[in-house]
């Protein structure tokens, strides 16, 4: 079945650093690739999405491109801020296959950013 | 400004109480999830929906467990009867269609003990 794989957690950086999250996927057919990010006790927001291979979501300074070589969609950010602090969650969603549209979700990311 | 709702927010009980959450998905959308979250498991999809009809319930405990959608502006979570280790937040989210995105609900907290 499908999976999603994140980088293992907790990140902490210094605001300003720069911010990567893997994230990888295994799926059959073409999938939609999403990044949502969860503040506390708040449900989860899409943050950016990327529909099929090459293509970068962009929102808020954050950036992701879906490499369907490396099935990669890896999160990026030039320069975080404290009120980035969140948990970042890849996600999925496959129309394909027995799939049937289910929005499969990696075991999300930490980030804690500090002044 | 269109977005999932979900009652309650939070829920105490006694373990072997019924519990019902409930969540009022986006208008016009036609795909319904629940997901659990706890800080051992991380996010597991429980159950989703399509046009009121499950499409895969097969995370869902089917002992203890429903999931209905009644109409399509209401989905119903229930768990019978309810145990300590349910202790979770439940999420709903709804979509327009595969492939899309989910919106999600602010979840309900539910503690049992």
């Amino acid at each position: 079945g499908d999976s999603v794989t994140q980088m293992e957690g907790p990140v902490t950086l210094s605001e300003e650093a720069f911010l990567t999250i893997n994230c990888t996927y295994t799926a059959t057919g073409y999938p939609s690739l999403f990044w949502y990010v969860q503040y506390p006790g708040e449900g989860l927001q899409l943050l950016l999405k990327a529909t099929k291979a090459d293509d970068k979501g962009s929102n808020k300074g954050f950036e992701a491109t879906y490499r369907k070589e490396t099935t990669s969609f890896h999160l990026e950010k030039g320069s975080v801020q404290v009120s980035d602090s969140a948990v970042y969650f890849c996600a999925l969603s496959n129309a394909g296959g027995t799939s049937y549209g289910k929005l499969t979700f990696g075991q999300g990311t930490i980030l804690t950013v500090h002044p | 400004d269109a977005r999932v709702t979900q009652t309650p927010r939070h829920k105490v009980t006694e373990m072997g109480q019924e519990v019902t959450m409930r969540c009022q998905p986006i208008l016009g959308h036609n795909t319904v999830f629940w997901y659990r979250q706890t800080m051992m498991q991380g996010l597991e999809l429980l159950a989703y929906f399509r046009n009121r009809a499950p499409l895969d319930d097969s995370g869902m405990p089917k002992d203890r467990f429903s999931a209905e959608m009644p109409d399509a502006t209401l989905a119903t979570l229930k768990i019978q009867p309810s145990e300590p280790r349910d202790s979770a937040v439940y999420f709903c989210a709804s979509g327009l269609t595969f492939n899309t995105e989910a919106f999600f609900g602010q979840g309900t907290r539910l503690t049992v003990v």
